[in-house]
């Protein structure tokens, strides 16, 4: 079974763009998350989508925004870019059952110059 | 906020058993203890995961306290690939309820 892949791998964007990453999660789920890594807040929960619909939601300013399509395949979109927005951008996919364990991808690393 | 907390780092010789522990002293009945790893650069791996009763796999054992206020990750005999940050997380069994990552244990296998 294929893993979790992301696309792009890298990424180099100048503030104020905005950029779109995307996710395709393992054959069979349903439900996608998204994180932000950064080496001074470590691992953040950016939101979640189940089914098109999200679920959760982390702390993030509304430029951040994510969407999930019929096929369960994800975007997550950031506008406005700030400096502060460099990071590993993580996608992570499960059943999304009760007590799931998540399936990380490698991850999409955004520079913003 | 996390609802965990764990040493920052550890060491361990290979082919020694790497115990790792983690204090959750305010988890609730219907939360589960998540562990995950990740290694440099590439994004985190599920390892296991327990109520209260241990649990074991090809990769590792969850030994859960009977009060349920800690855990022990173990790794049988560790190798330099076991190098990485370790993430114990608490999670309820609902489906709404999100990920919370905290810092983790950075884990240096010694050749």
């Amino acid at each position: 079974k294929a893993g979790v892949t992301q696309t792009p791998r890298y990424l180099i964007k100048t503030r104020g763009q905005q950029v779109t990453l995307s996710c395709s999660p393992i054959s069979g789920h349903r439900s996608v998350s998204w994180y932000q890594q950064t080496p001074g807040q470590g691992l953040q929960f950016l939101f979640e989508y189940f089914s098109e619909t999200q679920r959760n939601k982390g702390n993030f300013p509304g430029r951040f925004s994510g969407r999930q399509f019929s096929n369960s395949r994800s975007e997550m979109n950031v506008s406005t870019l700030e400096l502060g927005d460099s990071a590993l951008y993580l996608c992570a996919s499960s059943s999304g059952q009760d007590n799931y364990e998540q399936y990380f991808g490698p991850g999409t690393r955004l520079t913003v110059t | 906020d996390a609802k965990t907390t764990q040493p920052p780092s550890m060491d361990c010789a290979e082919g020694r058993a790497a115990n790792l522990p983690c204090n959750h002293s305010t988890i609730s009945g219907n939360e589960y203890v998540y562990w995950y790893r990740q290694i440099h650069s590439q994004g985190p791996q599920y390892i296991i995961h327990g109520l209260k009763n241990n649990e074991t796999n090809e990769m590792a054992s969850l030994i859960i306290t009977e009060d349920r206020k800690s855990s022990t990750l173990i790794l049988p005999h560790a190798t330099l690939r076991d190098t990485a940050v370790y993430y114990c997380i608490v999670r309820a069994m609902n489906r709404d309820d999100k990920i919370i990552f905290g810092k983790g244990t950075r884990l240096h296998i010694l050749p």
